[in-house]
């Protein structure tokens, strides 16, 4: 079992939908959580950076985290065409001194 | 304009060839790495490096060797020894190491390795 899973799509949706992105988790000991957005042939950025559980708002974009499920989400609102791209995860905790990356969710945004 | 620079972004190697790829950062970040994307497997890490003159294998060492010899640069030669390179090679780096901290990554935009 990988420690991080993430479903890898791809997820298609029309504009002005609500996305929710997740991933689950198996080390108990993560607590730093990200995401990352990746256009195609870029270098992924950072989006959302969330400390242990609880939800983070930036703009269209809400990150949240359910430490208790072991499960974190991504959810956009009054998605865009811009928003076309893949998504990564990625997190640590106190035991390691990497960033665990899911494999990414491609994300489509019609018009 | 503080960043990191990731040169060249196409590669071409030649069979027993082999290639370095150049990655400099401008943000006085202590910790960089390597991480090699291919389709559908997500960021495997490649090296890391947490101060200058040391780093440390990640899951995919075998191939591959770097260097840390100045804290802006983190170049990684793709060696002969590595029989699948074709891949997108992307270059992080935080301020310190990623783990037990509150320290994100950030990327840079990337070198494609293609073989000939």
């Amino acid at each position: 079992q990988k420690e991080v899973e993430q479903d890898p799509g791809p997820l298609s949706v029309p504009e002005g939908a609500i996305v929710s992105l997740n991933c689950t988790y198996s080390n108990s000991a993560f607590q730093y959580f990200m995401w990352y957005r990746q256009y195609s042939r870029k270098g992924p950025e950072l989006l959302m950076y969330t400390y242990s559980s609880g939800n983070k708002e930036d703009g269209r974009f809400t990150a949240q985290v359910d430490k208790s499920s072991k499960y974190i989400s991504l959810f956009i609102r009054d998605s865009q065409p811009s928003d076309s791209a893949t998504y990564l995860c990625a997190m640590s905790g106190w035991d390691t001194d990497k960033l665990i990356f899911g494999t990414g969710t491609r994300l489509q945004v019609f018009p | 304009d503080g960043g990191i620079t990731q040169s060249p972004k196409y590669l071409f190697r030649k069979e027993g060839q082999n290639v370095t790829l150049s990655c400099e950062q401008n943000l006085n970040h202590d910790a960089m790495y390597w991480y090699r994307q291919d389709p559908g497997q997500g960021l495997r890490l490649i090296y890391y490096s947490q101060i200058v003159n040391d780093f440390q294998k990640g899951d995919i060492a075998e191939g591959y060797s770097v260097s840390r010899e100045k804290k802006e640069s983190f170049p990684l030669t793709v060696t002969s020894a590595q029989k699948n390179p074709t891949a997108f090679y992307l270059c992080a780096s935080s301020m310190e190491s990623s783990g037990g901290s509150q320290e994100t990554q950030y990327f840079g935009p990337g070198t494609r390795l293609l073989v000939l």
